[in-house]
């Protein structure tokens, strides 16, 4: 079984700086996906940024980018130049590929973001 | 938006009461999930359909009774429920399985059983 694992549940940044967010899993599967996704108030999921695991380079989203170190199971996301939007629960997921069956997600605890003014 | 809805948004119910949780997806996904998202605890995955077959029972009581008419819908019947099952109720879809596309992912509905 695969388990993630987000040990800041709450954070804060300035708007406009820069903020990094830890995510750890463990599996023993070769071929996989890492996922983060973004809550806010709101309650809508909404994805932020995928990465690959057999892909070396990380993946880039705008402002979102990941450091995927894949020997060491780590999976952080950084969010460049913070705007009062980012403000939202962010979830690390894991997703092992599926065959006919669903592609299941294991999600971390969360991280708690604030963005301050 | 993410195209997938809803309803209700929320509900508050007895123990003794029979509702249920609709969702409907507008993205032509074949998969589709719910979840449950409890306070201080991760999301948790209780049933997955792929093209109207349930694939995945993640141990889930069977006061939670799932129903997927079609890959458009899916639904949640609930009876005689307990306090502890009060908590975010997410729905979600993805393309086929195999293709290892993210997951959209509804408002959710919030229960509260009393």
């Amino acid at each position: 079984a695969q388990t993630v694992t987000q040990s800041q549940p709450e954070m804060s940044v300035q708007e406009a700086e820069t903020v990094t967010l830890s995510c750890t899993y463990d599996t023993s599967e070769s071929n996989y996906y890492l996922f983060w996704y973004k809550q806010p108030p709101s309650r809508q999921m909404i994805l932020v940024i995928r990465q690959e695991a057999y892909k070396q380079q990380n993946a880039t989203e705008n402002r979102f980018s990941v450091n995927f170190q894949k020997a060491a199971k780590s999976f952080s996301l950084k969010i460049s130049d913070s705007q009062l939007g980012d403000t939202a629960m962010y979830f690390c997921a894991f997703m092992k590929l599926g065959n006919n069956a669903g592609n299941m997600l294991t999600f971390g605890g969360g991280t708690r973001l604030m963005v301050k003014p | 938006e993410t195209g997938v809805t809803q309803t209700p948004r929320h509900l508050v119910m007895g123990m003794t009461n029979k509702k249920s949780l609709k969702c409907e997806q507008h993205l032509g996904h074949n998969a589709m999930y719910w979840y449950k998202q409890s306070a201080k605890k991760p999301l948790e995955l209780m049933f997955v359909y792929n093209f109207k077959e349930q694939t995945e029972n993640n141990s889930v009581p069977s006061r939670f009774s799932p129903e997927c008419p079609n890959s458009s819908h899916l639904f949640l019947h609930l009876h005689t429920l307990q306090p502890e099952d009060s908590a975010l109720y997410l729905c979600a879809s993805s393309q086929s399985p195999g293709l290892a596309k993210e997951q959209y992912f509804g408002p959710g509905t919030r229960l509260t059983v009393t």
